[in-house]
């Protein structure tokens, strides 16, 4: 069962656009929501993360919108740059759950020139 | 500060062996997490340890175990190995495991089975 849908698989956007992934979720007790950023080779790391009771949280480039009603939540790119091709993952973790973070399954950025 | 480290990073093991996997999580974290990614199925949660005690376990067969040392260094096991364990797994750390401690995942160890 996926808990975590993510959309779309793969995306490829020009230099200085703007790049968003969505997740949508379906359980209500999930109350933590990271993004993660992978690149080849390497482990995931934490790129943003909000909790429901808020609608948006940015970081510098980087933007995650929740909708709590639609049990939804992206992240925009703002200015994308080449550095950002990596894959992206969205995530949720509920309280003493059992499954600590549940992935979506990703979604591959291509930044080109 | 270093990061969360795993050896090996690559193994290559045959149908039937087991395999051990290490984890050195970053200094003063104590709960220990491990991930398996493939392509087919993402990444899904194996287990986590904190204070040397399994606190939570996904859905994988008693194939897969672990246990973490008083140093918070981790350790997991695959016997009877099969195909489909060839996977990219992960071990992240996180100072308690509370909800929102961040998870700073290692490298990764790639384990292929033949």
């Amino acid at each position: 069962q996926q808990q975590v849908k993510q959309s779309p698989q793969s995306l490829i956007v020009q230099k200085g656009g703007i790049s968003i992934i969505n997740c949508a979720y379906e359980n209500t007790a999930f109350d933590y929501f990271p993004w993660y950023q992978q690149f080849p080779g390497k482990g995931p790391a934490l790129l943003i993360a909000i909790r429901p009771d808020v609608s948006e949280k940015k970081e510098g480039r980087f933007t995650i919108s929740f909708n709590k009603s639609a049990k939804q939540f992206s992240l925009h790119i703002m200015d994308s740059q080449p550095g950002d091709s990596a894959t992206y993952f969205c995530a949720a973790s509920r309280p003493y759950n059992t499954d600590k973070l549940i992935f979506g399954t990703g979604t591959r950025l291509q930044v080109f020139p | 500060k270093a990061g969360v480290t795993q050896t090996p990073r690559y193994l290559i093991k045959t149908r039937g062996q087991q395999v051990t996997l290490s984890c050195s999580p970053i200094s003063g974290h104590r709960s220990v997490s491990w991930y398996q990614q493939t392509p087919g199925q993402g990444l899904q949660f194996l287990f986590e340890y904190f204070s040397e005690t399994q606190r939570n376990k996904g859905n994988f067969p008693g194939r897969f175990s672990g246990r973490q040392f008083s140093n918070s260094r981790s350790e997991m096991n695959v016997s009877t190995l099969e195909l489909g364990d060839s996977a990219l797994y992960l071990c992240a750390s996180s100072l308690q495991g509370a909800l929102t401690d961040t998870q700073y995942f290692g490298p990764g160890t790639r384990l292929t089975v033949l």
